[in-house]
């Protein structure tokens, strides 16, 4: 079975400070991990994506991910954060379903707030 | 290309009655997702076609539950007998076959409450 795991619930920065994000994950098979914002009321947008080769991956808004495969961790940072960052972060996996489609499995989420 | 389209945005049902929700995928997406996220938690899968083909249905989907895609295009997603605990967020999300492990596109979501 895969899991994700999102050590923090909730993370307070200082705008232009750096934050990391904590995701570490859980799967028998080898995976694909993504990272989604979530804005109030709103869908979930894609940030980045780790489906192979260089493990250090980067997204949009300025952020980045390290996949690390022998902690199983898959953490975001940003090196200066902006008050407009102020979402929730969600860590998932995905798993090959009946027929092939893919099925995403997320964490709890960590809710990112940016103070001035 | 406007996108994955849920509607309505916020539904607020007393409990019993029956709620349908509809979905309008990005139009050459043949994929289609359900999920629903609750407060304080993550999305969590509930169903997914590849055109009008109902391929799985999570254990969270009960009875009460029915999920549609009749011509492969909008799908809706309709629950009976409301409860309270299906005060929810319902996610769609869509993709094109073979690309959905680069991550899907999700709509903006209905928000149940059910009193």
């Amino acid at each position: 079975a895969q899991s994700v795991t999102q050590l923090d619930s909730q993370v307070p920065v200082f705008e232009e400070a750096p934050v990391e994000l904590r995701c570490n994950y859980s799967s028998s098979v080898s995976v694909y991990l993504f990272w989604y914002v979530q804005y109030p009321n709103q869908g979930l947008q894609l940030l980045l994506k780790y489906l192979s080769g260089s493990t250090l991956v980067k997204g949009i808004n300025g952020f980045e991910a390290e996949f690390n495969k022998s902690q199983t961790s898959f953490h975001l940072r940003k090196p200066s954060v902006h008050i407009s960052d102020t979402a929730e972060y969600f860590c998932a996996v995905t798993f090959i379903l009946t027929g092939g489609g893919n099925k995403l499995t997320f964490g709890t989420g960590t809710q990112l707030k940016v103070e001035l | 290309d406007t996108g994955v389209s849920q509607n309505p945005r916020h539904k607020i049902t007393k409990r019993g009655q029956n709620v349908t929700f509809r979905c309008d995928p990005i139009s050459e997406h043949n994929r289609l997702y359900w999920y629903r996220q609750t407060l304080g938690q993550g999305p969590e899968f509930l169903t997914y076609f590849q055109n009008e083909a109902q391929l799985e249905k999570s254990r969270l989907l009960s009875d009460r539950f029915s999920a549609e895609r009749p011509k492969g295009s909008f799908s809706t997603l309709e629950i009976q007998r409301t409860e309270q605990g299906d005060s929810a967020m319902y996610l769609c999300a869509s993709s094109l076959v073979g690309q959905g492990r680069y991550g899907y596109t999700f709509g903006s979501g209905t928000r149940l409450t059910v009193v």
